[in-house]
């Protein structure tokens, strides 16, 4: 397997444009989670969910963001309007549920 | 919600040298794992280990659920064992894993 999949790798936009972070989570699991990272907060959790249902969205920081998963092998992440205080890195994961979690690659989102 | 320490939040070391690192966490779990990013930031995988003893090659994790803890040993350091050591916890309440603040480890030649 691929292992979980997160495009783009790097965003660069300018504040007020909408972004929209896109996850692959491996195939077979049926849990999937958006982290955030930055050097003030750590890591994050912004939302996670079982079987293609949001569980807990109470990590998202602001109504600017939302979070959908149309099907078990797809999620996005979109931001909009987008600020400079949202640059950070975008971490999705998936697991089995509660089971071991694996993350993707990570997206470094850059507002300016 | 629980609560997850790691200490120390800085270690630096000499190749060779064998190192612990520590989390506590507040409440009870039922999954824990130990990831490493690297400098390059990917989290990688070291351990799932909820309770009891794991190694592999010259890391090895102890989680003693009942006391609320967990050990990464790391022995015979190298250079590539650099980088940050998350500890992360689910409860029984969720399934979304918390993570602390991280070890941030330097080894040098």
């Amino acid at each position: 397997d691929a292992g979980v999949i997160q495009s783009p790798r790097h965003e660069v936009t300018e504040m007020g444009q909408e972004v929209t972070l896109r996850c692959k989570p491996i195939s077979g699991h049926n849990s999937l989670f958006w982290y955030r990272q930055t050097m003030m907060r750590g890591l994050e959790l912004l939302i996670y969910f079982n079987n293609n249902v949001p569980i807990d969205d109470s990590g998202m920081p602001e109504d600017r963001f939302s979070a959908k998963m149309p099907n078990a092998s797809f999620s996005t992440l979109k931001i909009q309007p987008s600020e400079p205080r949202d640059s950070a890195v975008y971490f999705c994961a998936s697991s089995l549920l509660y089971t071991e979690a694996f993350f993707g690659q990570g997206t470094r989102l850059t507002v300016v | 919600g629980i609560q997850v320490e790691q200490s120390p939040p800085d270690l630096i070391l000499q190749e060779g040298a064998n190192s612990t690192l520590r989390c506590n966490f507040s409440d009870s779990v039922n999954n824990l794992q130990w990831f490493h990013q690297n400098p390059w930031g990917q989290l990688i995988n070291l351990f799932y280990i909820p309770s009891g003893t794991k190694q592999n090659g010259r890391l090895s994790a102890t989680t003693v659920a009942t006391e609320r803890y967990s050990l990464l040993y790391i022995s015979s350091s190298q250079t590539t064992d650099s980088g940050v050591y998350f500890c992360a916890v689910a409860n029984q309440a969720g399934t979304a894993l918390i993570f602390g603040k991280g070890t941030t480890l330097s080894v040098s030649s």
